[in-house]
C-alpha cells in the first residue's frame, strides 16, 4: 500500500458528461501529480500541485482542470467527455518536487 | 526534451531465466532514475531507484546500475518467477518542478 488513495476505482459515464476524480496523498506529502495512462499514449503527465498551488502543467486538455485543497487532497475534473478520454488516471504524491513519487491504484474511466 | 526509451515487449521467459530489460535516457543534467512495476489491475509501485552515476538500485532480486557514460539504466534479475509477470516502466526525474518522464513500459510474462 503506497498510502495514496484514489476514488473511485472505476467510473463509467457517457460522452459529454463531467466527472471528478479524487486523490488523497500520503501523510506529509505536499506535492500531488496527475497522470493519464492510455494504450496508445502510455503514461502522460497532466498537472502538478504543491501545497495548494499549481506548479507544473503537462499535456492537460482545456476540458480538464484540477485543484488541491487546504487539506492537500486533490481533485481532477474532466468535462465534455469524449470516447478518447477513456483511460486509467493515476495520482501520485511526494514530499516535494524532485522527490520519489508514490502512486495510487488509479481510477479507470470508461466513456461510452 | 527529456525522454526514456525502453525495449519493446512483450518479453516471455520461463521461470528461473535471466531477465534484462533495456532502458536508455536523454536528459539535461543528472536526473534520478527509477524502475516502477505495474502488476495486473494495480497501480505503479516503485521497484528501485538510483540518484547518481554508478549507483546501483536493488530490490526483490532486481538490480539496475546508473551508467552515465551510456545513459542507461538496464533492469536485471538473475532468476525470474511467475509472480514477476507485470509491466515494467523506466522513468527519470530531474530536479525542480519537473514531472516523471516514463518509458512506454515493457510487459513481462513468466511461464512455469
Amino acid at each position: 500500500d503506497s498510502g495514496v488513495t484514489q476514488t473511485p476505482k472505476h467510473l463509467i459515464t457517457a460522452t459529454g458528461q463531467r466527472v471528478t476524480l479524487r486523490c488523497s496523498p500520503r501523510s506529509g506529502d505536499l506535492s500531488v501529480y496527475w497522470y493519464q495512462q492510455s494504450l496508445d499514449q502510455g503514461l502522460q503527465f497532466l498537472i502538478q500541485y504543491y501545497n495548494g498551488e499549481e506548479r507544473a502543467k503537462g499535456n492537460i486538455l482545456e476540458r480538464f482542470s484540477a485543484q488541491q485543497f487546504p487539506d492537500l487532497h486533490s481533485e481532477l475534473n474532466l468535462s465534455s467527455l469524449e470516447l478518447g478520454d477513456s483511460a486509467l488516471y493515476f495520482c501520485a504524491s511526494s514530499v516535494s518536487s524532485g522527490n520519489i513519487q508514490y502512486f495510487g491504484a488509479g481510477t479507470r474511466l470508461s466513456v461510452l | 526534451g527529456d525522454s526514456v526509451t525502453q525495449m519493446e515487449g512483450p518479453v516471455t521467459l520461463s521461470e528461473e531465466a535471466f531477465l534484462t530489460i533495456n532502458c536508455t535516457y536523454t536528459a539535461t543534467g543528472y536526473p534520478s532514475l527509477f524502475w516502477y512495476v505495474q502488476y495486473p489491475g494495480e497501480g505503479l509501485q516503485l521497484l528501485l531507484k538510483a540518484t547518481k552515476a554508478d549507483d546501483k538500485g536493488s530490490n526483490k532480486g532486481f538490480e539496475a546500475t546508473y551508467r552515465k557514460e551510456t545513459t542507461s539504466f538496464h533492469l536485471e534479475k538473475g532468476s525470474v518467477q511467475v509472480s514477476d509477470s507485470a509491466v515494467y516502466f523506466c522513468a527519470l526525474l530531474r530536479a525542480g518542478n519537473t514531472p516523471l518522464v516514463f518509458g512506454k513500459g515493457t510487459r513481462l510474462s513468466v511461464i512455469a
